[in-house]
């Protein structure tokens, strides 16, 4: 079976700040992995996604993330956060299907 | 933004009655799924659709029913609502499978509680 694991639930940056929310999965085969945010009462929306090729996936609104298959791990990263990208963020993991981490809900301070 | 509509968008019922959420696409995707979110638990796949009548459980199923007559429609029947199953619902749709590292489209959500 296949997992998913956010182990930071919720975070607090102040504007400018830098940006690093882990992401570590479990699977045997082949995976794609992806990330989706969700903004106060909207859908979740997809951020960026890896198939294979370059490890580091470079995103929407300067979002990028490195895949490192020896650490199982996909983390998100973005150099200065901005107040709106306040947003709950959910690591993704397609093996036989698609499985979502827990979230981790962002609070950037202005 | 993927052409997907869900309804009702917010609801309200009470323990015991039948209640049936409906996702439509406009996209003409072969599949097609239905989540629940709740805090601490991302989303968690309740069933879903990978053609007309074709439909298979996802982890959180018991408790929920689904149906697919035509391609633009899923929808998510609970049977008996409990309380255990207020929650938002999202339908997602799908050109391709997961496995396949094609992306999910997900829908505004629905926000079902159950008194």
């Amino acid at each position: 079976a296949q997992s998913v694991s956010q182990h930071n639930h919720h975070v607090i940056l102040s504007e400018a700040a830098s940006l690093e929310l882990g992401c570590n999965y479990s699977y045997g085969g082949t995976v794609n992995l992806f990330w989706y945010v969700q903004y106060p009462g909207q859908h979740l929306q997809l951020l960026l996604k890896y198939f294979s090729g370059d490890p580091l996936v470079k995103g929407i609104k300067g979002f990028e993330a490195e895949f490192i298959k020896s650490k199982f791990s996909f983390n998100l990263r973005k150099p200065s956060v901005q107040w709106s990208d306040t947003a709950e963020y959910f690591c993704a993991v397609a093996g036989n299907m698609l499985t979502f981490g827990g979230g981790t809900r962002l609070m950037v301070k202005p | 933004d993927a052409g997907i509509t869900q309804s009702p968008r917010h609801k309200v019922t009470e323990t015991g009655t039948p209640v049936t959420l409906r996702c439509h696409q406009t996209e003409n995707h072969r599949y097609m799924y239905w989540y629940r979110q709740d805090p601490g638990h991302g989303l968690r796949l309740i069933h879903y659709s990978y053609g007309v009548k074709d439909t298979d459980k996802g982890e959180v199923s018991d408790g929920y029913s689904v149906s697919r007559s035509k391609t633009e429609d899923f929808l998510l029947t609970l049977e008996s609502a409990t309380s255990s199953q207020t929650s938002v619902y999202f339908c997602a749709i799908s050109r391709l499978a997961g496995e396949v590292g094609n992306e999910q489209f997900f829908g505004p959500g629905t926000r079902l509680t159950v008194l």
